[in-house]
């Protein structure tokens, strides 16, 4: 089974912050990556599909890239509304995995 | 308007049984693959089965042999039965819509595995 590895689990950071999520598999999955948001009592949204594609209604200020092994998710300048968890998950092949999470929290 | 919403959560007793729904709107079910997964309190976020537009099913190795997937064209639903159920299961599962772009989310219901 792939495994994903999200780091860091935790990031503390003020609006307006540049942030970088990584996310590390432990076999290549091309560009079968994506990215979701999730807030507390919500179900996960899909931000980045396809390892760098942004979902339809999606903030431009996200944006993920890489491919192969190693992929990141950017948010360019840290919004109060994107304070939550966010996770990586891999669609390259059964059974589908995903990244532990990083919960960004308001410095 | 797209919208998944499951049903069928609850309280059950270690080794029961279980069958969860998710109706579809908006859409053809049977038109892409759907997924469930599931969420505990302290874990991340578990894919646990998915069924592809071709009918074939894939299971995580953690519910192979105890839960089965299926769908139904007429109801524009998908079910998920879970049986021998264990205290590992408790989570909030989610119903998922696509292959590469998993775009559509239902809320969740809760299903607690416990005496």
């Amino acid at each position: 089974d792939i495994q994903l590895t999200q780091s860091p689990s935790f990031l503390s950071a003020s609006v307006g912050d540049r942030v970088t999520i990584t996310c590390r598999a432990t076999q290549g999955i091309s560009s079968k990556l994506a990215w979701f948001q999730q807030k507390p009592g919500k179900a996960p949204k899909l931000l980045i599909y396809v390892a760098s594609a942004l979902q339809s209604g999606v903030p431009s200020r996200f944006s993920g890239s890489g491919s192969g092994t190693e992929f990141t998710l950017t948010i360019g300048s840290l919004q109060p509304e994107d304070f939550a968890t966010y996770y990586c998950q891999q669609v390259n092949s059964y059974p589908r995995t995903f990244g532990q999470g990083t919960k960004v929290e308001m410095k | 308007e797209v919208q998944l919403v499951e049903s069928g959560g609850g309280l059950v007793q270690p080794g029961g049984s279980l069958r969860l729904s998710c109706a579809a709107s908006g859409f053809t079910l049977s038109s892409y693959d759907m997924h469930w997964v599931r969420q505990d309190t302290v874990k991340s976020l578990e894919w646990v089965s998915g069924i592809d537009t071709t009918g074939d099913t894939y299971y995580a190795d953690s519910v192979k042999g105890r839960f089965t997937i299926s769908r139904e064209k007429a109801k524009n639903s998908l079910y998920l039965q879970m049986n021998s159920l264990r205290g590992e299961d408790t989570a909030v599962y989610f119903c998922v819509r696509g292959r590469n772009l998993n775009d559509c989310w239902g809320q969740g219901t809760l299903v607690t595995v416990s005496s």
